[in-house]
């Protein structure tokens, strides 16, 4: 099984600062089946980016994805208010889909 | 809309059984694969179990394997996991989730507001 390692777990920023949220995995994962998930405090999670990079539908051009094989990256561009959440990275292979663990973006 | 609603969820003792379900609407159930995601208290979230669009390929996470089935009536445009032999550990927030593959890649969209499962004696 594919283990997603995401770092930091806690991100302290200010708004309209950057955002960068590493996703690692334990081997190669194809980009096509990595995606970034937004949750906040008593809602269900939502989908942010897939295909590694491409953006989800209504999702602001200050969120984007990059990276390929082991290394994944979402960066907020400049922080808003609304984006201080838990974001997600997942990803799908041989028949299983797995998540990491979490990085909070807190109000610093 | 495009939505996905849970329910089913409640307290139950340890070693038994608890039914959920999920209805859809705003879109054609039949052709779209589905999941079950859990989100124990304060912690990340968990794959849970997969069903194809027909219902005749499932898949599971070895935590729930042997105790948990998957299943869908698409005459009915629901969606069920039925939970047997719980343990504390399957305490958490159930979520179902549609699979949603584009032209590149596929990703869970949308998921529903999910229902909370209790193991506690």
């Amino acid at each position: 099984e594919i283990v997603l390692t995401q770092s930091p777990g806690t991100l302290s920023l200010s708004p309209g600062e950057r955002a960068t949220l590493s996703c690692r995995a334990s081997q190669s994962v194809s980009s096509s089946y990595l995606a970034w998930y937004q949750q906040k405090p008593g809602q269900a999670p939502r989908v942010l980016i897939y295909g590694a990079s491409s953006r989800a539908t209504g999702i602001p051009d200050r969120f984007s994805g990059s990276g390929s094989g082991t290394d994944f990256t979402l960066t907020i561009s400049r922080l808003e208010p609304e984006d201080f959440a838990v974001y997600y990275c997942q990803q799908y292979g041989s028949s299983r889909w797995t998540f990491g663990q979490g990085t909070k973006v807190e109000i610093k | 809309q495009v939505q996905l609603v849970e329910s089913g969820g409640g307290v139950v003792q340890p070693g038994g059984s608890l039914r959920l379900s999920c209805a859809a609407s705003g879109f054609t159930f039949s052709s779209y694969g589905l999941h079950w995601v859990r989100q124990a208290p304060g912690k990340g979230l968990e794959w849970v179990t997969f069903i194809r669009y027909g219902g005749d390929i499932k898949y599971y996470a070895d935590s729930v394997k042997g105790r948990f089935t998957i299943s869908r009536d698409n005459s009915k445009n629901t969606l069920y996991l039925q939970m047997n032999s719980l343990r504390a550990e399957d305490t958490a927030v159930y979520y179902c989730a549609r699979s949603f593959r584009g032209v590149v890649g596929e990703w869970f969209d949308p998921w529903g507001q999910g229902t909370l499962v209790t193991v506690s004696s």
